[in-house]
């Protein structure tokens, strides 16, 4: 069966530090993988999508960068943090028109 | 872009109670999926929906995918302490290879026992 795994489950950064949140998935081949953020009590955000090795579309211009640099791993990256970068980053994994979603990660950016 | 309009927003309810919660949209989906998200976790998948019509169940939740295609329902029955969370609607949009999801706003339920 399939999995997917994010980690760290919680972060809490300064602002101006660099992040990398890294997600896989297990049990499956070439998933589309995305990265969503959910503000509290909001709704889901998409922020980057991916249909391959090395393929990234970006839906919100930020601060934030995607990369997947293997098959079944997704990484969200910034260089410099801000306030606002603080929320609860959600990964999924999609294959035909059902999609899946990690545990997330809750970010604190102080 | 594109919406779901989720309605309630906000529901209580006695343990015990039935639920009905809807979600709508200006456009077409050829398929509609039902999340329910619990505090510090991810949306678990509840219910996919793939044809215009279709009712299908899941233990004591029944979705149903409208007849128009713009719109879906979700019930619960005889609902329990842990149903609590935000319930969540989506519909995929074909784009560049892949499917984007559009979510709707959610259902917050909260169960009094």
């Amino acid at each position: 069966s399939q999995t997917i795994h994010q980690w760290p489950a919680t972060l809490v950064q300064p602002v101006g530090s660099p992040l990398s949140l890294e997600c896989t998935v297990e049990g499956t081949s070439n998933p589309n993988l995305y990265w969503y953020r959910q503000a509290a009590g909001r709704g889901l955000q998409l922020l980057f999508y991916s249909v391959g090795i090395g393929q990234i579309s970006s839906e919100v211009p930020q601060n934030l960068s995607a990369s997947r640099p293997q098959d079944r791993q997704f990484i969200l990256s910034s260089k410099k943090l801000l306030l606002s970068d603080s929320g609860f980053y959600l990964c999924a994994w999609s294959v035909g028109m059902v999609q899946y979603f990690g545990p997330g990660t809750r970010l604190t950016v102080t | 872009g594109q919406q779901l309009n989720q309605s309630p927003q906000s529901m209580f309810i006695q343990e015990g109670e039935d639920v009905s919660m809807n979600c709508t949209s200006s456009s077409i989906f050829n398929t509609w999926l039902w999340y329910k998200q619990d505090p510090g976790e991810g949306p678990v998948l509840l219910i996919a929906l793939y044809k215009a019509g279709e009712l299908t169940s899941n233990g004591r939740l029944t979705a149903q995918f409208g007849i128009t295609r713009k719109d879906s329902f979700l019930n619960i029955s005889a609902s329990i302490p842990s149903d609590v969370g935000i319930y969540f609607c989506a519909g995929p949009e074909r784009t560049s290879g892949t499917y984007k999801y559009i979510f709707g706003t959610g259902t917050r339920l909260k169960v009094l026992a």
